[in-house]
């Protein structure tokens, strides 16, 4: 069974600090691996990534790949406030055409002023 | 539209109503996915669709969960005779859908939270 697990489940910052998420899989005919973020609405996408050691960045937002360990991490620098939310990790795990993600649980992100 | 909709966006239902979710895509978007959120989770799969055709229904947790997209674009998730285990936020997503052995990125909508009493 293809299974994502992220940790930590939960991390409080304050302002300016830096952090970084884990997220971990095992499934089959891997295809590619997603960021998104989800606050009290929509799941916005962050970053797609298919191939390793490729860093992804959006401004403080940086993602990378490592599908020899089978994990990826979110790093998120100067956090603010605005960065508190859910992140969730998910993977396409190839079985099918169309790219049915299998999620992780979820890091909730607490960032205090 | 600009994104995906989705309406109800809060939903109360006393056990054994029947209730009706919906969700409008993004125009031109060939698939769209239903997923269920249980609080403090991760969304699972429910059912997907390619146009019209509902091509996985394989996440739907019990025969009283049916979906439908008669047209291609808006899509309802019909739940009947809910139970409280039912509650959880359900999640509307749409992509391309150009398949082809890529992933297409899929946009999701608000959600609709149902509470069932």
């Amino acid at each position: 069974e293809d299974k994502v697990v992220q940790s930590p489940l939960s991390l409080v910052v304050h302002e300016g600090d830096t952090v970084t998420l884990n997220c971990s899989y095992e499934v089959t005919n891997f295809r590619s691996l997603l960021w998104y973020k989800q606050e009290k609405k929509a799941p916005t996408f962050l970053f797609m990534l298919t191939s390793s050691g490729i860093e992804k960045k959006s401004g403080r937002l940086s993602s990378i790949l490592d599908k020899k360990e089978l994990f990826s991490i979110l790093n998120i620098t100067a956090t603010q406030t605005g960065d508190s939310a859910i992140y969730l990790c998910a993977v396409d795990a190839g079985g099918t055409s169309y790219g049915k993600l299998t999620f992780g649980q979820g890091t909730i992100l607490t960032v205090h002023p | 539209g600009a994104g995906v909709s989705q309406s109800p966006r809060y939903k109360v239902a006393k056990r054994g109503q029947d209730v009706a979710l919906r969700c409008d895509p993004i125009s031109g978007h060939v698939s769209l996915f239903w997923y269920q959120q249980a609080l403090g989770q991760g969304p699972e799969f429910l059912t997907y669709f390619q146009n019209e055709a509902q091509l996985d229904k394989s996440g739907l947790p019990s025969d009283r969960f049916f979906a439908e997209r008669p047209e291609g674009s808006v899509s309802t998730l019909k739940i009947q005779r809910t139970q409280q285990e039912d509650s959880a936020v359900y999640l509307c997503a749409s992509s391309l859908g150009l398949g082809r052995g890529h992933t297409d990125t899929q946009y999701f909508g608000p959600g609709t939270r149902l509470t069932v009493l």
